[in-house]
Protein backbone atom coordinates (compact mmCIF):
# COMPACT_ATOMS: atom_id res chain seq x y z
CA UNK A 1 0.00 0.00 0.00
CA UNK A 2 0.83 3.83 -0.50
CA UNK A 3 3.44 4.85 2.16
CA UNK A 4 3.05 8.67 1.42
CA UNK A 5 -0.09 10.72 0.90
CA UNK A 6 -0.26 13.70 -0.72
CA UNK A 7 -3.09 16.13 -0.56
CA UNK A 8 -4.76 17.77 -3.14
CA UNK A 9 -3.93 15.49 -6.56
CA UNK A 10 -5.14 18.40 -8.71
CA UNK A 11 -6.41 21.95 -8.10
CA UNK A 12 -6.69 24.86 -9.59
CA UNK A 13 -7.08 28.67 -8.46
CA UNK A 14 -6.85 32.17 -9.38
CA UNK A 15 -3.95 34.28 -9.91
CA UNK A 16 -3.20 35.98 -6.13
CA UNK A 17 -4.59 33.06 -4.37
CA UNK A 18 -2.87 30.75 -1.96
CA UNK A 19 -2.84 27.12 -2.40
CA UNK A 20 -2.10 24.39 0.60
CA UNK A 21 -0.33 21.30 -0.67
CA UNK A 22 -0.32 17.95 2.41
CA UNK A 23 2.16 15.45 2.69
CA UNK A 24 1.55 12.57 5.53
CA UNK A 25 3.92 10.01 5.21
CA UNK A 26 2.25 6.66 6.62
CA UNK A 27 4.56 3.88 7.58
CA UNK A 28 7.44 5.66 9.12
CA UNK A 29 8.38 8.84 10.80
CA UNK A 30 9.85 11.11 7.99
CA UNK A 31 12.70 13.30 9.88
CA UNK A 32 13.49 14.65 6.79
CA UNK A 33 10.93 15.77 4.24
CA UNK A 34 11.90 16.85 0.20
CA UNK A 35 9.75 19.23 -2.02
CA UNK A 36 9.98 19.07 -5.45
CA UNK A 37 8.60 20.79 -8.75
CA UNK A 38 8.34 19.59 -12.08
CA UNK A 39 6.89 21.65 -15.20
CA UNK A 40 6.19 19.75 -18.57
CA UNK A 41 9.10 18.23 -20.24
CA UNK A 42 11.35 18.82 -17.31
CA UNK A 43 12.92 17.19 -14.47
CA UNK A 44 11.93 16.97 -11.15
CA UNK A 45 13.71 19.89 -9.73
CA UNK A 46 14.14 20.10 -5.81
CA UNK A 47 12.51 23.42 -4.44
CA UNK A 48 13.58 22.34 -0.58
CA UNK A 49 14.54 20.44 2.23
CA UNK A 50 12.74 20.68 5.50
CA UNK A 51 13.42 18.59 8.82
CA UNK A 52 10.98 18.16 11.73
CA UNK A 53 11.42 21.14 13.70
CA UNK A 54 13.20 23.40 12.18
CA UNK A 55 12.98 25.73 9.31
CA UNK A 56 13.11 24.35 5.71
CA UNK A 57 16.45 24.65 3.72
CA UNK A 58 15.54 26.41 0.18
CA UNK A 59 17.34 25.44 -3.55
CA UNK A 60 18.98 28.48 -5.06
CA UNK A 61 16.44 30.35 -7.31
CA UNK A 62 12.99 29.29 -5.03
CA UNK A 63 11.71 31.72 -3.10
CA UNK A 64 11.23 30.91 0.72
CA UNK A 65 8.47 33.80 1.74
CA UNK A 66 6.49 32.60 -2.00
CA UNK A 67 6.65 28.31 -1.05
CA UNK A 68 6.36 28.42 2.66
CA UNK A 69 6.79 25.04 4.43
CA UNK A 70 6.00 23.82 7.36
CA UNK A 71 7.19 20.84 8.82
CA UNK A 72 5.65 20.37 12.48
CA UNK A 73 5.08 16.58 13.16
CA UNK A 74 7.01 13.94 12.16
CA UNK A 75 4.31 12.58 9.57
CA UNK A 76 2.88 15.81 7.74
CA UNK A 77 4.35 18.40 6.37
CA UNK A 78 2.86 21.09 3.81
CA UNK A 79 3.92 23.47 1.21
CA UNK A 80 1.67 26.60 0.69
CA UNK A 81 2.19 28.11 -2.37
CA UNK A 82 1.50 31.69 -1.44
CA UNK A 83 0.34 34.35 -3.91
CA UNK A 84 0.07 32.14 -7.01
CA UNK A 85 0.70 33.08 -10.11
CA UNK A 86 0.44 31.32 -13.84
CA UNK A 87 3.83 30.50 -13.92
CA UNK A 88 3.84 28.53 -10.24
CA UNK A 89 1.77 26.12 -12.52
CA UNK A 90 3.35 22.89 -11.78
CA UNK A 91 3.48 19.50 -10.30
CA UNK A 92 4.68 19.44 -6.92
CA UNK A 93 5.58 16.45 -5.31
CA UNK A 94 7.12 15.91 -1.59
CA UNK A 95 8.93 13.11 -0.72
CA UNK A 96 9.40 12.16 3.07
CA UNK A 97 12.50 10.70 4.37
CA UNK A 98 13.15 8.59 7.78
CA UNK A 99 15.82 9.02 9.89
CA UNK A 100 19.25 7.29 8.98
CA UNK A 101 17.88 6.43 5.69
CA UNK A 102 20.38 7.43 3.02
CA UNK A 103 17.80 8.07 0.01
CA UNK A 104 14.59 9.03 -0.46
CA UNK A 105 12.87 6.12 -1.98
CA UNK A 106 9.48 7.35 -1.01
CA UNK A 107 7.31 9.70 -3.28
CA UNK A 108 3.74 11.20 -3.28
CA UNK A 109 1.37 11.06 -6.11
CA UNK A 110 1.68 14.57 -6.94
CA UNK A 111 -0.12 17.91 -7.09
CA UNK A 112 -0.81 19.22 -10.32
CA UNK A 113 -1.51 23.11 -9.80
CA UNK A 114 -2.84 25.13 -12.47
CA UNK A 115 -3.36 29.18 -11.57
CA UNK A 116 -5.40 30.86 -13.86
CA UNK B 1 24.98 22.93 -14.88
CA UNK B 2 23.12 19.62 -15.62
CA UNK B 3 25.05 16.83 -13.64
CA UNK B 4 22.35 13.79 -14.62
CA UNK B 5 21.75 13.75 -17.94
CA UNK B 6 19.30 11.17 -20.32
CA UNK B 7 19.63 12.28 -23.37
CA UNK B 8 17.03 10.11 -25.03
CA UNK B 9 14.10 11.81 -24.79
CA UNK B 10 12.27 8.32 -25.78
CA UNK B 11 12.69 4.94 -26.80
CA UNK B 12 10.27 2.73 -28.41
CA UNK B 13 10.69 -1.05 -28.18
CA UNK B 14 9.27 -4.19 -29.17
CA UNK B 15 7.46 -6.46 -26.54
CA UNK B 16 9.62 -9.10 -25.01
CA UNK B 17 12.58 -7.55 -26.47
CA UNK B 18 15.15 -5.54 -24.10
CA UNK B 19 14.91 -1.99 -23.27
CA UNK B 20 17.97 0.03 -22.52
CA UNK B 21 17.78 3.53 -20.85
CA UNK B 22 20.83 5.38 -20.43
CA UNK B 23 22.05 8.13 -18.41
CA UNK B 24 25.32 9.86 -17.94
CA UNK B 25 26.97 11.87 -15.24
CA UNK B 26 29.37 14.58 -14.37
CA UNK B 27 29.56 14.59 -10.42
CA UNK B 28 32.12 11.89 -9.42
CA UNK B 29 30.62 12.53 -6.10
CA UNK B 30 27.53 10.74 -6.24
CA UNK B 31 27.47 7.67 -4.32
CA UNK B 32 24.20 6.32 -5.32
CA UNK B 33 22.29 5.79 -8.34
CA UNK B 34 18.69 5.16 -8.19
CA UNK B 35 16.24 4.84 -11.27
CA UNK B 36 12.35 5.80 -11.05
CA UNK B 37 9.40 5.08 -12.86
CA UNK B 38 6.81 7.56 -12.89
CA UNK B 39 3.24 7.55 -14.50
CA UNK B 40 1.42 10.44 -15.94
CA UNK B 41 -0.10 12.21 -13.02
CA UNK B 42 1.60 10.33 -10.57
CA UNK B 43 4.44 10.74 -8.30
CA UNK B 44 8.03 8.65 -9.19
CA UNK B 45 8.28 5.30 -8.11
CA UNK B 46 11.46 3.37 -7.38
CA UNK B 47 12.67 0.62 -9.19
CA UNK B 48 16.43 -0.06 -8.43
CA UNK B 49 19.67 0.93 -7.56
CA UNK B 50 23.23 0.67 -7.21
CA UNK B 51 25.89 2.13 -5.07
CA UNK B 52 28.80 3.52 -6.79
CA UNK B 53 31.12 0.83 -5.47
CA UNK B 54 29.16 -1.82 -7.29
CA UNK B 55 28.64 -2.53 -10.90
CA UNK B 56 26.08 -4.23 -11.57
CA UNK B 57 22.87 -4.75 -9.69
CA UNK B 58 19.89 -6.55 -10.65
CA UNK B 59 15.99 -7.53 -9.67
CA UNK B 60 14.17 -9.39 -11.63
CA UNK B 61 13.58 -8.07 -15.45
CA UNK B 62 15.04 -4.80 -14.30
CA UNK B 63 19.36 -4.61 -14.52
CA UNK B 64 21.34 -1.37 -13.20
CA UNK B 65 25.31 -1.27 -15.02
CA UNK B 66 26.72 1.32 -13.63
CA UNK B 67 31.00 2.54 -15.47
CA UNK B 68 32.08 4.37 -12.98
CA UNK B 69 34.99 5.52 -15.34
CA UNK B 70 32.72 6.47 -18.08
CA UNK B 71 30.12 8.33 -15.60
CA UNK B 72 26.91 6.10 -17.10
CA UNK B 73 24.17 3.99 -15.93
CA UNK B 74 22.10 2.16 -17.72
CA UNK B 75 19.03 0.33 -16.80
CA UNK B 76 18.12 -3.14 -19.14
CA UNK B 77 14.77 -4.16 -18.61
CA UNK B 78 13.91 -7.84 -20.19
CA UNK B 79 11.95 -8.92 -21.34
CA UNK B 80 9.99 -5.43 -21.82
CA UNK B 81 6.37 -5.44 -21.06
CA UNK B 82 3.40 -3.43 -22.68
CA UNK B 83 3.12 -2.21 -18.72
CA UNK B 84 7.00 -0.69 -18.62
CA UNK B 85 5.47 2.28 -20.18
CA UNK B 86 6.35 5.29 -18.73
CA UNK B 87 8.73 8.03 -17.88
CA UNK B 88 11.80 6.46 -16.53
CA UNK B 89 14.02 8.81 -14.52
CA UNK B 90 17.43 8.42 -13.41
CA UNK B 91 18.68 10.23 -10.20
CA UNK B 92 21.72 10.32 -8.10
CA UNK B 93 22.91 11.54 -4.97
CA UNK B 94 25.97 12.35 -2.28
CA UNK B 95 25.93 12.01 1.66
CA UNK B 96 28.53 14.77 1.03
CA UNK B 97 26.04 16.84 -0.58
CA UNK B 98 22.93 15.76 2.11
CA UNK B 99 21.22 12.93 0.34
CA UNK B 100 19.72 15.21 -2.42
CA UNK B 101 18.54 13.76 -5.10
CA UNK B 102 19.73 15.10 -8.51
CA UNK B 103 17.20 14.32 -11.41
CA UNK B 104 17.67 13.29 -14.92
CA UNK B 105 15.08 14.80 -17.53
CA UNK B 106 13.61 11.39 -18.30
CA UNK B 107 13.07 9.07 -20.88
CA UNK B 108 9.47 7.99 -21.97
CA UNK B 109 9.56 4.54 -22.78
CA UNK B 110 7.06 2.41 -24.97
CA UNK B 111 6.80 -0.83 -25.07
CA UNK B 112 4.39 -1.82 -27.92
CA UNK B 113 2.59 -5.16 -28.21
Amino acid sequence: GAVVSQHPSRVICKSGTSVKIECRSLDFQATTMFWYRQFPKQSLMLMATSNEGSKATYEQGVEKDKFLINHASLTLSTLTVTSAHPEDSSFYICSPSPRNNNSPLHFGNGTRLTVT
Amino acid sequence: DQQVKQNSPSLSVQEGRISILNCDYTNSMFDYFLWYKKYPAEGPTFLISISSIKDKNEDGRFTVFLNKSAKHLSLHIVPSQPGDSAVYFCAAYSMEYGNKLVFGAGTILRVKS
